[in-house]
């Protein structure tokens, strides 16, 4: 079974652009689950999409936002790029069923922003 | 809010050793999970064990074990037998029940040395 897939790899893009990051989930996950990963903040947790719609937010500006397909997977969106967005992002999938499944990581789309 | 800690930000063993990461956490909340993800360099986090919140034995897999004290709402990692594969950051996480959002510690590097 294929793993979760996340394209593209490595981005570069100027401040004041916006770009799309994709996640491509497990097989059979409904929920795909977003985190930011800097080294002065740690994992912060963006959004969770299941079935197509979003069910638990972060807490971060509205400049991020995703969506999630009918297939599962989901896009993440950053308009109006800061310095500060240079992170590693990280999608993550799950069955998504009530109680806990496992999330799976994706390897991360590296995003630097100058 | 919930909060998750990890006060050493870095660790080292000798291979074939026992080491020791903490954790502590902060929730008001009485029904939760806790997780010890790892994440080697350059690849993708994966999951090293899980503890449900309402389980009083503490979990083990193969080498790793927790010891979960969950009225000092402390859940420690213990590497038995170290490898150098173990070498990694190690995150401390949490999730309420229901719920894909994970909530993140700051992470130990642990390094494994020959």
């Amino acid at each position: 079974k294929a793993g979760v897939t996340q394209t593209p790899r490595y981005l570069i893009k100027t401040r004041g652009q916006q770009v799309t990051l994709s996640c491509s989930p497990i097989s059979g996950h409904r929920s795909v689950s977003w985190y930011q990963q800097t080294p002065g903040q740690g994992l912060q947790f963006l959004f969770e999409y299941f079935s197509e719609t979003q069910r638990n937010k972060g807490n971060f500006p509205g400049r991020f936002s995703g969506r999630q397909f009918s297939n599962s997977r989901s896009e993440m969106n950053v308009s109006t790029l800061e310095l500060g967005d240079s992170a590693l992002y990280l999608c993550a999938s799950s069955l998504g069923d009530r109680g806990w499944d496992e999330q799976y990581f994706g390897p991360g789309t590296r995003l630097t922003v100058t | 809010a919930q909060t998750v800690t990890q006060s050493q930000p870095e660790m080292s063993v000798q291979e074939a050793e026992t080491v020791t990461l903490s954790c502590t956490y902060d929730t008001s909340e009485n029904n939760y999970y806790l997780f010890w993800y790892k994440q080697p360099p350059s690849r993708q986090m994966i999951l090293v064990i899980r503890q449900e919140a309402y389980k009083q034995q503490n979990a083990t897999e193969n080498r790793f074990s927790v010891n979960f004290q969950k009225a000092a709402k402390s859940f420690s990692l213990k590497i038995s037998d170290s490898q150098l594969g173990d070498t990694a950051m190690y995150f401390c996480a949490f999730t309420l029940v229901n719920t894909d959002k994970l909530i993140f510690g700051t992470g130990t590097r642990l390094q494994v040395f020959p």
